[in-house]
């Protein structure tokens, strides 16, 4: 069955570094997005692209935050200058169109000290 | 605004047939998703329900009604591997963005 492969699979950063978390979405899918779930709490929206451009955004995205696909497979996710709240882990998820084969990669944990 | 309710936690035996609801109150979700998710993992998909009424799976079953923003997920067959979050998820707009819930956590026991 088609995955969306993500890495790392564990990060550790310290505060104010940038970090890079990278996605390969299934190959066929059109949407891609990222979510996290910091520990305990539930999975939050962060951002959806579509045909190269940011389809929306929620709040946390701010400026800190930045997506790219930089080639034909992958689509990363960049933190300018993280911050301890950051700690997380940070799902990749693509879908073929919409709703359709939404599915999401096994994560990356992200820890800033 | 999008707020989607569950409960909290949840324990049933093994064998039985536990039914975790979730309600919400928008107009705006084109579907309502189902997600297991086991601790330090990935959510993975269940079910999706677009239209009124009960979609069929397997051990698994989820149930939709718009009109009373109201979702059910039914487990039945308990196993101990069913142990897990399960999370309820609305779809909305043409960017198909997913609003969670918090998650039930279920516990399976002998």
């Amino acid at each position: 069955e088609p995955e969306v492969t993500q890495t790392p699979s564990h990060q550790v950063t310290q505060m104010g570094q940038e970090v890079i978390l990278r996605c390969v979405p299934i190959s066929n899918h059109l949407y891609f997005y990222w979510y996290r779930q910091i520990l305990g709490q539930k999975v939050e929206f962060l951002v959806s692209f579509y045909n190269n451009e940011i389809s929306e955004k929620s709040e946390i995205f701010d400026d800190q935050f930045s997506v790219e696909r930089p080639d034909g497979s992958n689509f990363t996710l960049k933190i300018r200058s993280t911050k301890l709240e950051d700690s997380a882990m940070y799902f990749c998820a693509s879908s073929e169109q919409g709703s359709y084969g939404y599915t999401f990669g096994s994560g990356t944990r992200l820890t800033v000290v | 605004g999008q707020n989607i309710d569950q409960p909290t936690e949840m324990t049933a035996t093994e064998g039985a047939i536990v039914q975790i609801n979730c309600t919400y109150q928008t107009s705006g979700f084109n579907g309502l998703f189902w997600y297991q998710q086991h601790a330090g993992e990935a959510p993975t998909f269940l079910s999706y329900n677009v239209l009124d009424g009960l979609e069929e799976k397997g051990r698994f079953s989820s149930f939709l009604s718009r009109s009373k923003g109201y979702s059910y997920l039914l487990l039945k067959e308990l196993q101990m591997k069913d142990s897990a979050s399960y999370l309820c998820a609305g779809i909305t707009g043409t960017a198909s963005k997913l609003t969670f819930g918090t998650g039930t956590r279920l516990q399976v026991t002998l």
